[in-house]
């Protein structure tokens, strides 16, 4: 079945230590990635894209993302984490075929940081 | 320039109830999408409009419905009100299909 994995549901980390959150898609062709970063009680705002091209992406607030089609994965990293990083990460993916450009997410991952 | 706008930002219906949630989209954007976000999942897909046209629907009954004006603004209607339909519901305008861009949401409770 066509689907957005997140597998981990809850992060920690220490402020100013790397992060890396994981997200996989099982689509038959490679779909646009996208990454979203949702404070308490806030709507989404877009870290990054990937549509083609460089498979390693740059975004806003220090974070990149890089895709590999070999294993359907476009994981989301930033070397050093900040307090204010603290809020729910979802990927997204938008299916090559699908023309409306509907977005589906993943479960989420909760990112805490400790000071 | 002013982002996705929502309205109302909060609103607490009782079952059976129907509702009107409106959405504002970038000025320039003329497609929007509604999401229905349920506490502790992940946004889940309703509708996207185009230039007034459906184009997409997601897994939902026919109690939801919404609709695209001229201006491109857009409104999302709920008929006969569940407790299940309690969530944050989540309106984003786009240009095209690319990225899209989203409002704060409205928190819908129902009791």
């Amino acid at each position: 079945a066509q689907s957005v994995t997140q597998p981990d549901i809850h992060i920690t980390v220490s402020e100013g230590a790397s992060l890396e959150l994981r997200c996989n898609y099982s689509y038959g062709a490679t779909p646009y990635l996208f990454w979203y970063v949702q404070s308490p009680g806030q709507g989404l705002q877009l870290l990054l894209k990937y549509f083609s091209g460089d498979t390693l992406v740059q975004g806003i607030k220090g974070f990149e993302a890089e895709f590999k089609r070999s294993q359907s994965s476009f994981n989301l990293r930033k070397p050093s984490v900040h307090w204010s990083d603290a809020a729910e990460y979802f990927c997204a993916v938008v299916p090559i075929y699908n023309q409306g450009g509907k977005l589906i997410f993943g479960q989420g991952t909760e990112l805490s940081v400790k000071p | 320039d002013a982002g996705v706008t929502q309205s109302p930002t909060h609103l607490i219906k009782t079952r059976g109830q129907h509702v009107t949630l409106r959405c504002s989209p970038i000025s320039g954007h003329k497609s929007v999408s509604w999401y229905q976000q349920v506490l502790g999942q992940g946004p889940q897909f309703i509708f996207q409009y185009y230039e007034k046209e459906e184009r997409g629907r997601g897994n939902f009954p026919d109690r939801f419905s919404a609709r695209q004006f001229p201006n491109y603004s857009s409104e999302l209607n709920v008929n006969a009100l569940l407790l299940g339909d309690s969530a944050l519901y989540l309106c984003a305008s786009s240009f095209g299909v690319d990225e899209q861009y989203f409002g704060p949401g409205t928190r819908l409770t129902v009791t």
